[in-house]
């Protein structure tokens, strides 16, 4: 069974420009979650989706980052326009159900560097 | 709000022998699971361990154990006869049932774990 994949592993942007991170989940997992970890810093959750719909997107840090699912099956993470403090690992997990005894599997990251 | 505390950013521990990290957690809730992830070198997150918070028994999976202190908030990992695999970041984390849909993991900052040969 393939795990939780994310594309790509690294980008390196300038600051102003646009990146699109994506997250395929494990197949059959209607729970994908989005976490961030800056430099130094906990691992820190962005949001959470059923299906295609947004359960919760409390962790979003402001209205430059657009998250979707289309169909309920992978998920994009849009930044723009992309500032210094977005540069980081951002991961993405994927759960069969959404509750707290679920494990949560979690992605390699995608590494962003906007300079 | 729940917090999670990992005091120890990088340890080392020589093959085969025995390691604790540490891992304090600040919640009001009363029914949570904790659990301990492994980071190894450029790989994926995986699942160590995991904790029931009504459950009294410490959890163990083969080497890995621990040592769930509920009273005090505490919730260790002990690593017995080390290997050079488990070198990785090792991250505590806390989920609570709310009963809704909130299932956010909170995560500490990190415990970098080197075994030496």
């Amino acid at each position: 069974e393939a795990g939780v994949t994310q594309f790509p592993s690294h980008s390196v942007i300038e600051k102003g420009q646009t990146v699109t991170l994506r997250c395929d989940p494990i197949s059959g997992h209607d729970n994908l979650y989005w976490y961030r970890r800056v430099m130094g810093k906990e691992i820190k959750f962005l949001l959470h989706f059923v299906k295609e719909s947004k359960q919760d997107e409390s962790g979003m840090p402001n209205n430059r980052f657009l998250a979707e699912r289309t169909g309920g099956t992978y998920s994009t993470l849009k930044v723009q326009p992309a500032e210094l403090e977005d540069s980081g690992v951002y991961f993405c997990a994927s759960s069969q159900a959404g509750g707290a005894g679920y494990e949560q599997y979690f992605g390699p990251g995608t590494r962003l560097t906007v300079t | 709000a729940q917090t999670v505390t990992q005091s120890q950013p990088e340890m080392s521990v020589q093959e085969a022998e025995t390691v604790t990290l540490s891992c304090t957690y600040d919640t009001s809730e009363s029914n949570y699971y904790l659990f301990w992830y492994k980071q190894p070198p450029s790989r994926q997150m995986i699942l160590v361990i995991r904790q029931e918070a009504y459950k009294q028994q410490n959890a163990t999976e083969n080497r890995f154990s621990v040592n769930f202190q509920k009273a005090a908030k505490s919730f260790s990992l002990k690593i017995s006869d080390s290997q050079l695999g488990d070198t990785a970041m090792y991250f505590c984390a806390f989920i609570y049932n709310s009963g809704g849909s909130n299932y956010k993991l909170t995560f500490g900052k990190g415990t970098l774990l080197t075994v030496n040969p």
